[in-house]
């Protein structure tokens, strides 16, 4: 069974530093997802990745891939108040497109 | 917008009583999803259909059960509701069963609170 690790679960920065979310998986996972999800709202799609070594870039946001470690990272480069979110990383597998998805890690920028 | 609709968007009611939630997926998804998010046990899947069959389940409660209908809505249904039943309720859907970007788009949610 997929179990998907976040970490750190919170994470407070200044705005204009960077700094990365970890995302750790128990089994191989075809794909990982990263979701971004603001209080009370829905679960906004940020990046799919899709093979070993994918890197997606969006913006300020950058997530990366490697299937042997089985270890995904969301990159914020110069953290902007906009970007206080909580963000979930998620798996799934080939034979099951359920989603497994990790804690989520709060992410609090500040001026 | 995703393209998921929901209702209703917030829901309240007794213990012991019976709601449906309702999900209307994108335009041309074929695959629906239904997820709970609650704080204590986080964001979990709790069944799949695709085309008007069931494909997968996770830990849905047998008190719980869904459907998705000929024109692929779907609905949720929770029958003798518990005080712990209390969550957001997510509905997602996809183009595909399984296979390729299987990328899921989320609905606003339906907020449930049992009093």
């Amino acid at each position: 069974e997929l179990k998907v690790e976040q970490n750190p679960l919170f994470l407070s920065m200044q705005e204009g530093k960077n700094y990365t979310i970890y995302c750790n998986y128990s089994t191989t996972s075809d794909r990982l997802y990263w979701y971004r999800q603001d209080p009370g709202k829905s679960l906004e799609s940020l990046f799919v990745l899709l093979s070993n070594g994918a890197v997606k870039q969006e913006g300020r946001l950058m997530a990366s891939l490697d299937t042997k470690a089985r270890l995904s990272t969301l990159h914020i480069t110069a953290a902007v108040h906009d970007l206080s979110a909580t963000y979930f990383c998620a798996g799934d597998t080939g034979t099951a497109s359920k989603l497994t998805f990790g804690t989520g890690t709060r992410l609090q920028v500040t001026l | 917008d995703s393209g998921v609709t929901q209702t209703p968007k917030h829901l309240i009611t007794a213990t012991g009583q019976r709601v449906t939630l309702r999900c209307s997926p994108r335009s041309g998804d074929l695959s629906v999803y239904w997820y709970q998010q609650s704080l204590d046990q986080g964001l979990q899947f709790l069944i799949q259909y695709y085309n008007g069959e069931e494909r997968a389940k996770g830990n849905i409660l047998e008190r719980f059960s869904a459907q998705q209908f000929p024109d692929l809505h779907s609905e949720l249904n929770l029958s003798s509701l518990e005080l712990g039943d209390s969550a957001l309720y997510f509905c997602a859907s996809s183009a595909a069963s399984a296979g390729g970007r299987n990328e899921q788009f989320f609905g606003p949610g339906t907020r449930l609170t049992v009093l």
